[in-house]
C-alpha cells in the first residue's frame, strides 16, 4: 500500500525564523507529483507547493521550499522568514494508484510572535 | 470566478436520517472526490469519480454514497448506515482523468454533526 507519513503532529516557531516540517512515503511508481497543502484556522485547502519526481531541483515558492530525497523518499518543507499568517497545518501528499492522492495525518504549525 | 461550491457549511443529522452533501465546479475538470477529515487524522477518501456516470469507491466507502449525472456536480449522501458520520468534508476536483498532477482545487468544506 502507498503511505504518508508525517512524524511531527505538532510545531510551533518563532515568527521571522526558518521551520522544516517533515514528510516520507512509499510508493512504487517511477514518475509522480508530490504537494503540500495548507489548512488555515478557516479550513480551507490551499496548495503551498509542487514537486516533480523526475526533477533534481527542489521546488521553491517565495518564502517556501521542499528538500526533496528521492531515494530515501523524503519531501520536507521548509518555511523561511516564518509569519503569523503561516499558522495551519500542513499536509504532504502524493498520487496512489495512479489518479488520486493519499494524504499525510497532518502537522499543526504554531508561528509564535 | 472559477471554483467548487459546497453546501451546506455546517449540516445536522438526526439518528437514521439519510443527508445528502452538495458539491459542484464550474472549472470544467473531469475528476471529482470526496474526503472526510476527523481531528488529529489527515483526510481519507471516501469516493471519487473520473468522468461522468462513473464512479469508485475510495478507502471508506461503506455508509456512504455518490452519484456524477453531470460533470459539474458529485453530490454526497450520508445514509444511516454509517455509523460515526460527524466529521468535516471536503470535495475537491482535478483536471483531466489522470494523475492529478496540478494538484487538486478543494472546497470550503462541511461540517456535519449527528444530534
Amino acid at each position: 500500500a502507498q503511505t504518508v507519513t508525517q512524524s511531527q503532529p505538532e510545531m510551533s516557531v518563532q515568527e521571522a525564523e526558518t521551520v522544516t516540517l517533515s514528510c516520507t512515503y512509499d510508493t512504487s511508481e517511477n514518475n509522480y507529483y508530490l504537494f503540500w497543502y495548507k489548512q488555515p484556522p478557516s479550513r480551507q485547502m490551499i496548495l503551498v507547493i509542487r514537486q516533480e519526481a523526475y526533477k533534481q531541483q527542489n521546488a521553491t515558492e517565495n518564502r517556501f521550499s521542499v528538500n526533496f530525497q528521492k531515494a530515501a523518499k523524503s519531501f520536507s518543507l521548509k518555511i523561511s522568514d516564518s509569519q503569523l499568517g503561516d499558522t495551519a497545518m500542513y499536509f504532504c501528499a502524493f498520487p496512489t494508484g495512479g489518479n488520486k492522492l493519499v494524504f499525510g495525518a497532518g502537522t499543526i504549525l504554531r508561528v509564535k510572535s | 470566478d472559477g471554483g467548487i461550491t459546497q453546501s451546506p457549511k455546517y449540516l445536522f443529522r438526526k439518528e437514521g436520517q439519510n443527508v445528502t452533501l452538495s458539491c459542484e465546479q464550474n472549472l470544467n475538470h473531469d475528476a471529482m472526490y470526496w474526503y472526510r477529515q476527523d481531528p488529529g487524522q489527515g483526510l481519507r477518501l471516501i469516493y471519487y469519480s473520473q468522468i461522468v456516470n462513473d464512479f469508485q469507491k475510495g478507502d471508506i466507502a461503506e455508509g456512504y454514497s455518490v452519484s456524477r449525472e453531470k460533470k459539474e456536480s458529485f453530490p454526497l449522501t450520508v445514509t444511516s448506515a454509517q455509523k460515526n458520520p460527524t466529521a468535516f468534508y471536503l470535495c475537491a476536483s482535478s483536471s483531466g482523468q489522470g494523475p492529478p498532477n496540478y494538484g487538486y482545487t478543494f472546497g470550503s468544506g462541511t461540517r456535519l454533526t449527528v444530534v
